[in-house]
């Protein structure tokens, strides 16, 4: 079994700050890994994915995540936060034994500051 | 390229009937996932197809059910509705599946009253 644990709820950063959202997972396989965002009223959109090529694996609109095998982790962090960036980011995890099936995390609302 | 397309938008049922959600696909894409997104129990996997066959089923009661079309295009149906199917579906293609990358639709909106 697979499962997907997102610490925090609900970040608060200020613009131009660090953003750092948190990603857990446990497999008994090597994982695909991905990264979601969804605005309000719409569905998720793809910022990143790890698939074993490379641990750090840099997304769309300046985010980046980084695998770490021995601390189960795929955190997401972007150097400095943009107004843009408020949205609730989930964390999923699938593995080719398992067809397409995603299993996500609980999900972290961004908040960001002027 | 067109995205993957979900209707209706939004839905209103009251509780025992049976409603009917369609997605279809990004054009070649074969793989075609569900999902029920809630706010207390977030983003649960419904199930996949892929070539018109269910590939994988999460953990639902027999009341939701699906079937894919030789063009790729899905449908998922609940019947008997309850309270707590209120959600957001989401419907999500791939082109093979097995941990590519999926394309969402804007998802439907279903309240039940």
């Amino acid at each position: 079994a697979q499962s997907v644990t997102q610490l925090g709820s609900h970040v608060s950063v200020s613009e131009g700050a660090l953003v750092l959202l948190r990603c857990n997972y446990s497999s008994s396989v090597p994982p695909y890994l991905f990264w979601y965002v969804q605005y309000p009223n719409q569905g998720l959109q793809l910022l990143l994915k790890y698939t074993s090529a490379a641990t750090l694996v840099k997304g769309i609109n300046g985010f980046e995540a980084e695998f770490k095998k021995s601390e189960t982790s795929f955190h997401l962090t972007k150097p400095s936060a943009h107004m843009s960036d408020a949205a609730e980011y989930f964390c999923a995890v699938s593995h080719n034994n398992a067809g397409n099936m995603l299993t996500f995390g609980g999900g972290t609302r961004l908040m960001v500051k002027p | 390229k067109a995205g993957v397309t979900q209707t209706p938008r939004y839905l209103i049922k009251t509780r025992g009937q049976q409603v009917t959600l369609s997605c279809s696909p990004i054009s070649g894409h074969r793989s075609v996932s569900w999902y029920q997104q809630t706010p207390g129990q977030g983003l649960q996997f419904l199930f996949e197809y892929f070539s018109e066959t269910q590939r994988n089923k999460g953990n639902f009661p027999g009341r939701f059910s699906g079937r894919q079309f030789s063009n790729s295009r899905s449908e998922m149906n609940v019947s008997t509705l309850e309270l707590g199917d209120s959600a957001l579906y989401l419907c999500a293609s791939s082109l093979e599946g097995k941990g590519e990358e999926q394309f969402f639709g804007p998802g439907t909106r279903l309240t039940v009253l």
